[in-house]
């Protein structure tokens, strides 16, 4: 089944603590992001990669970071978590960006609470 | 630059009756369109997209959305409301970063809560 996957669903965790949010697709997409959803405000970009070895920055990228080392693969990491990014996150894939532009999958999200 | 605004936060109708979630976009190219719809606690899936065709798009559910380029809007419609379309509703306009839209071109509207009265 073409799907996204992400993990942990839920986490709560405290300020400063390390740690990573993974995110995998099966369906060979080049193209890979992050959102973070709060409300009254939509789904904000954090960061997105258009191929393996190429990231750039989203709207609300201070405090994260994210590496693609592999197609499938494009892990969130928080190097020093505070409570303001206590926050709804998903990971969304799409084949690329060119016209026609391309739907994105979206991964079930993950919930993120930082004390 | 490109922006979207979803013009309610909220929407209430009764089973049945006809559905209306507006969308105004502003582009400086020619843009793609999307309409997204998240369920409670699930990711987003994709209801119809809008990419230089025809301009009525149908999508999955009996949704569909007319683009108007002189109105600049993207709204969505649905002749009969049922419960199962109670959810969260995003517009998205999308610029491609090949003809110049800046980041990779997307930008999300806030959301319209659609909530269906029995």
């Amino acid at each position: 089944e073409a799907q996204v996957t992400q993990n942990p669903r839920y986490l709560i965790t405290v300020t400063g603590k390390k740690l990573t949010v993974t995110c995998s697709q099966n369906m060979n997409h080049e193209y890979m992001s992050w959102y973070r959803q709060d409300p009254g405000l939509g789904l904000r970009q954090i960061y997105y990669s258009m191929n393996v070895e190429v990231t750039d920055k989203g709207d609300v990228p201070e405090g994260y970071k994210v590496s693609r080392k592999e197609k499938r693969n494009f892990p969130l990491i928080l190097e020093s978590p505070s409570p303001n990014q206590t926050s709804l996150y998903f990971c969304a894939s799409s084949l690329g960006l060119a016209p026609p532009f391309d739907e994105q999958f979206f991964g079930p999200g993950t919930r993120l609470t930082v004390l | 630059a490109q922006s979207v605004t979803q013009l309610d936060s909220h929407v209430s109708v009764s089973e049945g009756t006809p559905v209306l979630l507006r969308c105004n976009y502003s582009s400086s190219y020619s843009p793609s369109l999307f309409w997204y719809v998240q369920h409670p606690n699930k990711g987003l899936q994709l209801l119809l997209k809008y990419t230089s065709a025809a301009t009525l798009v149908k999508g999955i559910n009996g949704f569909e959305a007319e683009f108007k380029k002189s109105e600049t809007s993207f709204h969505l419609t649905k002749p009969s409301a049922h419960m199962s379309d109670a959810a969260e509703y995003f517009c998205v306009v999308s610029e491609s970063v090949y003809s110049g839209g800046g980041a990779d071109g997307l930008t999300f509207g806030k959301g319209t809560h659609l909530i269906i009265q029995p």
